[in-house]
């Protein structure tokens, strides 16, 4: 099955760095990349994601690459600001319309943006 | 339009019982996943149920099981509780299965603790 693997698993940044988080994934027909974001105390919600047929996707200050001959997929947080402080999850499936594939998450990044 | 309700938000069980918890999808999703939560676990896939049939089984043992109303509403059992299956058990639902690209929406949890 799949399995999913995410570096680091705790990120700390000044306020306007850059943070990366990686995830490496074993399935080669993966193929649906979404990432979570999980605030303290609070639910997961989706931030962004991207399909295989993608290279890479843009939202305001957040974006994704991926890489499918590598197997990895990247989130990109720019400008960093202290609400963006929260456990990040990446995941992957083989997504498909007749997909009953499992999605599969990462063990999750804690992002510490310090002022 | 309501979110996921999952009820109820806190349990204290001692070993060797039995727990039932419950979900209330977003109205209109068919779809509703089970994952665990625990302190540097990430998020662990328990099932996923659509139309009534479960149609994925994560790693868990078959203490673990759940069931799919007409309605959509979905509940998860565990028998024989173990002071391991002390963790935040979160429910999320989504139009069709998660694995099809379609983004999911997280209850805000149950947690159990195993005394």
């Amino acid at each position: 099955g799949e399995n999913v693997e995410q570096h680091p698993s705790t990120l700390s940044v000044q306020e306007g760095d850059s943070a990366v988080i990686k995830c490496t994934y074993s399935d080669s027909a993966s193929n649906y990349f979404p990432w979570y974001k999980q605030e303290l105390g609070k639910r997961p919600q989706l931030i962004i994601d991207i399909r295989s047929n993608v290279g890479e996707k843009k939202d305001q200050r957040i974006a994704v690459t991926l890489n499918k001959t590598a197997k990895h997929f990247s989130l990109h947080i720019t400008e960093t600001q202290p609400e963006d402080s929260a456990v990040y999850f990446c995941a992957a499936s083989r997504g498909g319309s007749d997909s009953w594939g499992k999605l599969q998450f990462g063990a999750g990044t804690q992002v510490v943006v310090t002022p | 339009k309501a979110g996921v309700t999952q009820t109820p938000r806190y349990l204290i069980k001692t070993r060797g019982q039995q727990v039932t918890l419950s979900c209330s999808p977003i109205s209109g999703h068919r779809s509703v996943s089970w994952y665990q939560q625990t302190p540097g676990q990430g998020l662990q896939f328990l099932f996923e149920y659509f139309s009534e049939t479960q149609r994925n089984k994560g790693n868990f043992p078959g203490r673990f099981s759940g069931r799919q109303f007409s309605n959509s509403r979905s509940e998860m059992n565990v028998s024989t509780l173990e002071l391991g299956d002390s963790a935040l058990y979160l429910c999320a639902s989504s139009l069709v299965p998660s694995a099809q690209g379609e983004k999911l929406f997280f209850g805000s949890g149950t947690q159990l603790s195993v005394l």
